[in-house]
């Protein structure tokens, strides 16, 4: 079965410093790996996917993340944080097991990431 | 614009009430999902549906029920056996090989 840990349920990092979420999974199959941002009271904003194309992908906001298979890890990363970056990032595994399709995710239970001016 | 649309945004329930929680999309997907999420917890499976008519369980259904009559519309039912409700859902959908695409939420409070 797939599962997804989120290292730190809360991060900070000061305004321009790197940011650093770290995600690594556990999956059976193949996975599709994916990032969302939720802003407080909104819903899941897709950052990122990773789909077994190229390891290193790039996103929205000026995000990337970078597919180590040896180290089952997914981390994101962005070179310089902004004040707009505060939010909740959530990383997701996918579950492949219906008929092929990407089916259903699987959730870690997110990371807060706070920017200090 | 093509999006998901949850309603109400807010909603508060009775001991002993049922309530349906609304979502709605006009992006064409086939499939859509339900989720729950509580602080510190992530978000949890409630029900999904790949085709009209037909819909599955997820990790957390008990309490909870679903119609897909229409291929845009997919309301959740939390009733009374549900005996913990308070949190924030989730509707999502997607296409058959697409990423999923979230609504804003609604989040449910026991008067």
């Amino acid at each position: 079965a797939q599962s997804v840990t989120q290292l730190g349920s809360h991060v900070s990092v000061s305004e321009g410093a790197l940011v650093l979420l770290r995600c690594n999974y556990s999956s059976s199959v193949p996975p599709y790996l994916f990032w969302y941002v939720q802003y407080p009271n909104q819903g899941l904003q897709l950052l990122l996917k990773y789909t077994s194309a190229a390891t290193l992908v790039k996103g929205i906001n000026g995000f990337e993340a970078e597919f180590k298979k040896s180290e089952t890890s997914f981390h994101l990363t962005k070179p310089s944080a902004h004040m707009s970056d505060a939010a909740e990032y959530f990383c997701a595994v996918s579950d492949r097991g219906y008929g092929g399709s990407q089916g259903n995710l699987i959730f870690g239970k997110g990371t807060k990431l706070s920017v200090k001016p | 614009d093509g999006g998901i649309t949850q309603s109400p945004k807010y909603l508060f329930r009775k001991e002993g009430q049922n309530v349906t929680l609304s979502c709605e999309q006009n992006l064409n997907h086939d499939a859509m999902y339900w989720y729950r999420q509580d602080p510190g917890q992530g978000l949890r499976l409630i029900y999904y549906s790949q085709i009209v008519n037909d819909f599955q369980k997820g990790d957390i259904a008990e309490g909870y029920s679903v119609s897909r009559e229409k291929k845009e519309s997919f309301p959740l039912t939390v009733t009374s056996a549900q005996k913990n409700p308070t949190a924030f859902y989730l509707c999502a959908s997607s296409h058959f090989l697409g990423p999923q695409h979230f609504g804003d939420g609604t989040r449910l409070s026991i008067l």
